[in-house]
């Protein structure tokens, strides 16, 4: 079965301080990854997603993401964090052979120090 | 546009009420889901109907009871609810969901029931 796991329940970095938020996924074939944000009480906002071809995915906000297959991992990265991107952030997989279902992580939670 | 709209905001109900939440879009979207997130936690699918079709229940209880009266409507009737249904519920829309077409997120609707 599909699952998603963000081992970080809670980040705290500094602004201007480089960001990686952590996933590891689990799916048989090659996965629908995706990164949402979530502002409290609000939606989620895709920032961005992988399906195939550059394993380095540029995506909205300034943020990017690395495919890694040996690692089963699509880690979330920004160069310098601004106070705005406090929120939570939830790595989610698509499985296509599930009625094109979304499954997501637990999410982590950022919070950013000025 | 890409806004999905839901009403109400917020909705506090006794369980042997019925209500209705609404979610609407104007992106000719042909998908459109359902998800319950409880607090600190990621959400959960509920439904997805596909031109105006029901094709995923997530095995979700009748007391929930969704309705696509056209490709820009969703409504989710609540009936005889417990306090464990109390949850945000966000509505969503895709093209017309295949996995790489992005899922946009309504505000979603806190529910309260007492």
């Amino acid at each position: 079965a599909q699952s998603v796991t963000q081992p970080d329940i809670h980040i705290t970095v500094s602004e201007g301080a480089s960001l990686e938020l952590r996933c590891n996924y689990s799916y048989g074939a090659t996965p629908y990854l995706f990164w949402y944000v979530q502002s409290p009480g609000q939606g989620l906002q895709l920032l961005l997603k992988y399906f195939s071809g550059d394993t380095l995915v540029q995506g909205i906000k300034g943020f990017e993401a690395e495919f890694k297959r040996s690692q089963s991992s699509f880690n979330l990265r920004k160069p310098s964090v601004h106070w705005s991107d406090a929120a939570e952030y939830f790595c989610a997989v698509g499985a296509v052979d599930k009625g094109n279902k979304l499954v997501f992580g637990a999410g982590t939670i950022l919070r950013v120090k000025s | 546009d890409t806004e999905v709209t839901q009403t109400p905001k917020h909705l506090v109900m006794g369980m042997t009420n019925k209500k209705s939440l609404k979610c609407e879009q104007h992106m000719g979207h042909r998908a459109m889901y359902w998800y319950k997130q409880k607090a600190k936690k990621p959400p959960e699918l509920m439904f997805v109907y596909s031109y105006e079709k029901l094709s995923i229940n997530e095995s979700v209880p009748s007391r929930f009871s969704p309705e696509c009266p056209n490709s820009s409507l969703l409504n989710l009737h609540l009936h005889a609810l417990q306090p464990e249904d109390s949850a945000l519920y966000l509505c969503a829309s895709s093209q017309d969901g295949r996995m790489y077409n992005e899922q946009f997120f309504g505000p979603g609707t806190r529910l309260t029931v007492l």
